[in-house]
């Protein structure tokens, strides 16, 4: 079983909507999860971390659910400038820092 | 946040030559740096862990005799890619964690390198 699995989509979304998506994970004992989103030939940029209470910034929201290994993300009133790849990405052992990266959803808004 | 550069951004070469990328924390010290590939519309894959100071750590399936690394100073780790082969085409993607800005095991990337390989 992967480390870090997510639905590739893409997702389609028209301008404007909302979309949700989510990854699960396979070690119950990861600590930190984050959202990076990465552009087409760019590196991964950090979009949000993801805590235990679930947090929000500005049009995005993530959600975490430790009892089923599984993190979402919520993007409201979606923008073009939203297209990109989300990867949901899972500290696997707490303190050395190594990550785990899941293959992205990718989110094509429409205009 | 922090900055991480990367160099060279891009690269093409032979079949059968060497290829050293170096990735280098710009404002802050890194013990260790992380150095991943990633394959078109596939996920980031983590290559080796380095270590300042001390062997890296590479993840199984990946030949320490063909990626070379070094992590010389507290700010730079190179990566060799030794005789390089078509098959070694791709983005390769260091990053770093900066304890000093960052509790949540936060990691900066840099640029990336993209090479191709002839």
């Amino acid at each position: 079983r992967k480390e870090v699995e997510q639905d590739p989509g893409p997702f389609n979304v028209p301008e404007g909507a909302t979309v949700a998506f989510n990854c699960t994970y396979s070690n119950s004992a990861s600590q930190s999860f984050f959202w990076y989103r990465q552009d087409c030939r760019k590196e991964p940029k950090l979009l949000m971390s993801v805590y235990s209470s679930g947090n929000e910034d500005g049009r995005f929201t993530a959600q975490l659910n430790r009892a089923s290994q599984y993190i979402s993300l919520l993007i409201r009133d979606s923008k073009l400038s939203d297209s990109a790849t989300y990867l949901c990405v899972v500290n696997v052992l707490y303190g050395n820092n190594r990550l785990a990266f899941g293959k992205g959803n990718q989110v094509v808004v429409i205009p | 946040g922090a900055v991480v550069s990367q160099h060279p951004s891009r690269v093409i070469c032979k079949s059968g030559t060497s290829v050293k990328i170096e990735c280098r924390s710009l404002d802050f010290q890194a013990t260790t740096m992380f150095w991943y590939r990633q394959f078109p519309k596939k996920s980031l894959m983590l290559m080796a862990t380095s270590n300042e100071g001390s062997k890296a750590t590479y993840e199984q399936g990946v030949e320490k005799d063909k990626f070379l690394i070094n992590h010389a100073s507290l700010t730079l780790s190179t990566l060799t890619v030794t005789s390089a082969h078509p098959e070694d085409s791709s983005f390769y993607i260091c990053s770093a964690p900066d304890g000093e800005r960052s509790s949540y095991n936060e990691q900066f990337f840099g640029p990336g390198t993209r090479l191709t390989v002839l």
